[in-house]
Order: C-alpha cells, then sequence, then structure tokens
C-alpha cells in the first residue's frame, strides 16, 4: 500500500516567520512530488513540483526532495495570513498507475498576525 | 484561459437517486482525474481517462460508480443508488499527458454532492 504521510498540525507560526511543512513517502520508485495548497472549502491549488533531488524555489516557495530518505519539504518563506490553509503533499504513481496522485491528509497551517 | 470546469458546484440527492457529474477539462488537455473527498480526510483517486479510454480505475468502487470521457463533450462521474456515505467533494484534475516528465495536474472547483 503505497502512502504518503503528513504531520496534521495545526502548525502554528508568525507573521513573517518561515514555515517548513514536512512530508515522507512509502515507495522508494516514486518520481514526481507535488504540494497543494487548499483554502477552506476549496479545490487544491498546485503551488510547487519537483522530481530531482535538491532545492527548487519558486519566489516565496522552496521545495525540498530527499529521496534516499523519502522525504520532500516545502519552506514558505516571510509567511503571511493569507498562507493559512491546508497544504497537501502528493506523489505521482508510476507503472501501472503512472496518471494518478496520492495524497497526504494535509497540514493545516496558521499564520498568525 | 479558462481552467477546469466543474458542474454543478452542489448537487443534492436523495437515497436511491443518481448522481451524474461532469468536467470539462483545461484547454488543451487530453487527461482527466477524478478524485474523492470525505469530510477530514485526504484526496483519494478514483479513476483517470483520456477520451473515449479507461486508463485506471483502482480507486473507483466496483458497484454503482462508473465514469466516461466521451470523443465529444464533458467527462461524466456516474453514481447511481447513492447513499448518504456518497456524501462528499468530488474533484476533477486535468493534465496535458504523461510519459517519463512531469505532468502537473489541475483541479476544478469541485462538486460538493449531499444525500439526505
Amino acid at each position: 500500500q503505497k502512502e504518503v504521510e503528513q504531520n496534521s498540525g495545526p502548525l502554528s507560526v508568525p507573521e513573517g516567520a518561515i514555515a517548513s511543512l514536512n512530508c515522507t513517502y512509502s515507495d522508494r520508485g516514486s518520481q514526481s512530488f507535488f504540494w497543494y495548497r487548499q483554502y477552506s472549502g476549496k479545490s487544491p491549488e498546485l503551488i510547487m513540483f519537483i522530481y530531482s533531488n535538491g532545492d527548487k524555489e519558486d519566489g516565496r516557495f522552496t521545495a525540498q526532495l530527499n529521496k534516499a530518505s523519502q522525504y520532500v519539504s516545502l519552506l514558505i518563506r516571510d509567511s503571511q495570513p493569507s498562507d493559512s490553509a491546508t497544504y497537501l503533499c502528493a506523489v505521482k504513481g508510476y507503472g501501472g498507475s503512472q496518471g494518478n496522485l496520492i495524497f497526504g491528509k494535509g497540514t493545516k497551517l496558521s499564520v498568525k498576525p | 484561459n479558462a481552467g477546469v470546469m466543474q458542474n454543478p458546484r452542489h448537487l443534492v440527492r436523495r437515497r436511491g437517486q443518481e448522481a451524474r457529474l461532469r468536467c470539462s477539462p483545461m484547454k488543451g488537455h487530453s487527461h482527466v482525474y477524478w478524485y474523492r473527498q470525505l469530510p477530514e480526510e485526504g484526496l483519494k483517486f478514483m479513476v483517470y481517462l483520456q477520451k473515449e479510454n479507461i486508463i485506471d480505475e483502482s480507486g473507483m468502487p466496483k458497484e454503482r460508480f462508473s465514469a466516461e470521457f466521451p470523443k465529444e463533450g464533458p467527462s461524466i462521474l456516474r453514481i447511481q443508488q447513492v447513499v448518504r456515505g456518497d456524501s462528499a467533494a468530488y474533484f476533477c484534475a486535468s493534465s496535458p499527458g504523461v510519459g517519463t516528465g512531469v505532468y502537473e495536474q489541475y483541479f476544478g472547483p469541485g462538486t460538493r454532492l449531499t444525500v439526505t
């Protein structure tokens, strides 16, 4: 059973701080990793994807991938109250299930003004 | 540049009725995925379709659920004889395609199904 694990939180950080969100996955063959943001009652919004070991930066967001440790993280710099949402880590299947994404249950982030 | 479109946004059905959920992918996308999100649960994959083909339905319940993506028109997720446990948010996502590269999936606004 392929699994993606996230700390459910809530993770509370003050405005302007760095928020660090973590995710582990069970399938060592996984190749592609995604971070989605989901506001309450809304649909998931893709914010980052990464498939090579190391860091990938996009504005205030940095995704980090370590395939040896089966670990992927998302850093949000200069956190804003508008970043308060649930962050979903997703891993793309491969082989017979190449198309679908396997999601973690999400980490709820709260940024306090 | 229209995103993924889903309708209806809210659907109320009585137990035993049929629910039909529609999804039009983003322009230029030919791959459609359906996911279900139960209250306080994570997103669960249901089915992956290309035009006129079901590629992977490993997440679809064996009974009462079916999906199609015809040559013309939107993808449809059909739930027959709905039960209260089917109440959930159903999301459709689309991508340009799959292969050895990374193909991001973009989600529609979802259909909130309530079974009374």
